[in-house]
């Protein structure tokens, strides 16, 4: 059974940068498929950070591409959010998960596995 | 950018009803990869449908999804108490950003 678990810090001061990391287990980060991360600000939609797969091919949400670096440690089996110049809009929970996995042959166009998320407050 | 729009806002409904909810995209997707989740308060989202029309796993058959193009349902029938939550969609078009809908919440009325 493939599971994640988000870890960092639960308060981040403005203008700093958050950093949260995703354990993987049940499976290895090697697989073919991407790992995600995904925030939900209080009350409100979630909203794509971005994906990386092994490889260290990344997309990003062009919203916040330019603070944004996701990051792979195969040694260690788990992958790695960097968000800089944070502020309160970047308050949320943040969670991570696989997407597109290639289950039976067939690649599922969705997120099947999801941690069960992190809150991250940046304070003033 | 591909925008969803998700409609209703939200759906007042009593256990074993239909509940119809919409998604509408602001251009074609491609190769109609639109996904559905469930949050339930507190929780995780769950995959629900991916590929428009494919259960993901585990999950019962009185949910289904079907749509092309711009315009996607997803369908709960004989809605179970486990059911009342807020649902998103997701595209997978042709290029990220993969972009969520804003959320259709489904209450007990």
């Amino acid at each position: 059974q493939v599971q994640l678990q988000e870890s960092g810090p639960g308060l981040v001061k403005a203008s700093g940068t958050l950093s949260l990391t995703c354990g993987v287990s049940g499976a290895s980060i090697s697989s073919n498929n991407w790992w995600s991360w995904v925030r939900q600000p209080p009350g409100k939609a979630l909203e794509w950070i971005g994906e990386i797969m092994h490889t260290g091919a990344t997309n990003y949400n062009p919203s916040l591409k330019s603070r944004v670096i996701i990051s792979v440690d195969k040694s260690k089996n788990q992958f790695s959010l960097n968000l800089r110049s944070v502020t309160a809009a970047d308050t949320a929970v943040y969670y991570c998960a696989r997407a597109d996995p290639t289950i039976s042959g067939v690649i599922i166009y969705g997120m099947d596995v999801w941690g069960q998320g992190t809150t991250v407050t940046v304070s003033s | 950018e591909i925008v969803l729009t998700q409609s209703p806002g939200t759906l007042s409904l009593s256990p074993g009803e239909v509940a119809t909810l919409s998604c509408r995209a602001s251009q074609r997707i491609s190769n109609s990869y639109l996904a559905w989740y469930q949050q339930r308060p507190g929780q995780a989202p769950r995959l629900v449908i991916h590929s428009t029309s494919n259960r993901a796993a585990g999950i019962p058959d009185r949910f289904s999804g079907s749509g092309s193009g711009t315009d996607f349902t997803l369908t709960i029938i004989r809605l179970e108490p486990e059911d009342f939550a807020v649902y998103y969609c997701q595209q997978y078009g042709s290029s990220p950003p993969w972009t969520f809908g804003q959320g259709t919440k489904v209450e007990i009325k």
